[in-house]
């Protein structure tokens, strides 16, 4: 079965340290992935994805991501936390069982970061 | 600036009720999606549609339809509620194209079933 997996439900970092939110995935054939940011009481909002090509993506307010086929992983990643980094973070893969145009998206269960001043 | 609009932040319902969640989007996108998000369990799909009158199920359709009259309109029913539908639900668009664009998420409904 298709699947993601976030490992870790929580992960704490304190300001101004790298930060790194664990991901991996499994899909049959070349996966598609997304990281999504949400804050308190908000919808998700989009931060990155890999298609193809350089295995380092770089994404919105300074986040990248580092896809390793090998570890089937996709973990995100921050030279520097901020507190307002602070939020839930999921990773999505799109499910290959539904071809064409319609990218219906697979989630992991989500990852809270919590940066600390 | 994309905008997927959901009708309400926040809705109380009684058990055995009809719910209506209404999703608008202004981008012209042809995919549509309800997930509803639940703690340590994620986004699950629950419906989606590709084309106006077009849907189908996701992984958690039991006790949902969808209505899709409309290309910018997708509305998710709850026939009868029930507390165990006490969620936050999620709707997203997206372009249609290859796979690899993103969706766009709406602010979600908190919907509490009593």
């Amino acid at each position: 079965a298709q699947s993601v997996a976030q490992p870790e439900d929580q992960v704490n970092v304190a300001e101004g340290n790298p930060l790194t939110v664990k991901c991996t995935y499994s899909v049959s054939g070349n996966p598609y992935l997304f990281w999504y940011v949400q804050y308190p009481n908000r919808g998700l909002q989009f931060l990155l994805k890999y298609i193809t090509g350089d295995n380092l993506v770089k994404g919105s307010y300074g986040f990248e991501a580092e896809f390793n086929k090998s570890q089937t992983s996709f973990h995100l990643k921050k030279p520097s936390a901020l507190v307002s980094d602070s939020a839930l973070y999921f990773c999505a893969v799109r499910d290959p069982n539904y071809g064409g145009a319609t990218n219906k998206l697979i989630f992991g269960t989500g990852t809270l970061l919590a940066v600390q001043p | 600036d994309v905008k997927v609009t959901q009708s309400s932040r926040y809705l109380v319902k009684r058990t055995g009720e009809k719910v209506f969640l209404e999703c608008v989007q202004d981008m012209d996108h042809e995919n549509m999606f309800w997930y509803r998000q639940d703690p340590g369990l994620g986004l699950r799909l629950i419906y989606f549609s590709y084309d106006v009158k077009m849907k189908e199920k996701g992984d958690i359709p039991e006790g949902y339809s969808v209505s899709r009259e409309k290309k910018e309109r997708f509305s998710l029913i709850l026939e009868s509620a029930s507390t165990n539908q006490t969620s936050m639900y999620l709707c997203a668009s997206s372009v249609s194209g290859t796979g690899w664009t993103e969706a766009f998420f709406g602010q979600g409904t908190r919907l509490t079933v009593v």
